[in-house]
């Protein structure tokens, strides 16, 4: 079964940087695109980011480009987001996400397996 | 960007009901649509991908249909157990923009 699990999250300053992990099992990992998406309580769904299966196609959301890197390591199956310059509306649940290349469009698609998700704090 | 509507936003709907939501794109995205549904304090969970491919393990009694700008979910036989908030979602190009949700209720 897929299994992602998402690491990494907490209580940070405004200003300051984290680095999310999500280390997945369960599946042909360099076969699939990888995703970040993240939810405030209560709130609708952001998407994030997307990687690509072999990290040729990486998109990012207008709210944290140039800010995150989103980036893979396939022989670790594992994803990462790295976040720098964080405020308090990048306060959410961040969720890792994946779904067979096949049935993407150049590194973008629906999200079919979900990690339980990370929290992320910004607050001084 | 491309943006996505849903209607109605909430609604609330007897069991065995047949319930319908509505997702709009604000330009045409062929059938790269997908639809979750998230419970409460659950994950979001996909049900259909492609407009109206059921993912897998999802019952049939949601279905999906449409493509360019406009799109359906039915449920066709509501259940207790289908309670959630569902969200839409285009994916034909980045970002792919999740719709603002539609919460379901049971009457």
């Amino acid at each position: 079964d897929v299994l992602l699990v998402e690491s990494g999250g907490g209580l940070v300053k405004p200003g300051g940087s984290l680095r999310l992990s999500c280390a997945a099992s369960g599946f042909t990992f360099n076969s699939y695109v990888m995703t970040w998406v993240r939810q405030t309580p209560g709130k609708g769904l952001e998407w994030v980011s997307s990687i690509s299966d072999r990290g040729t196609f990486i998109n990012y959301a207008d709210s944290v480009k140039g800010r995150f890197t989103i980036s893979r390591d396939n022989s670790k199956n594992s994803l990462f987001l790295h976040m720098n310059s964080l405020t308090a509306d990048d306060t959410a649940i961040y969720y890792c996400a994946t779904f067979p290349t096949a049935l993407t469009v150049f590194g973008v698609g629906p999200s079919g397996y979900w990690g339980q998700g990370t929290l992320v704090t910004v607050s001084s | 960007d491309i943006q996505m509507t849903q209607s109605p936003s909430s609604l609330s709907a007897s069991v065995g009901d047949r319930v319908t939501i509505t997702c709009r794109a604000s330009q045409g995205i062929s059938t790269y649509l997908a639809w979750y549904q998230q419970r409460p304090g659950e994950l979001p969970k996909l049900l259909i991908y492609l407009a109206s491919t059921l993912q897998s393990g999802v019952p049939s009694r949601f279905s999906g249909s449409g493509s360019g700008t406009d799109f359906t979910l039915t449920i066709s036989n509501l259940q207790p157990e289908d309670v959630a908030t569902y969200y839409c979602q285009r994916y034909n190009i980045a970002p792919p923009t999740f719709g603002p949700g539609t919460k379901v209720d049971i009457k």
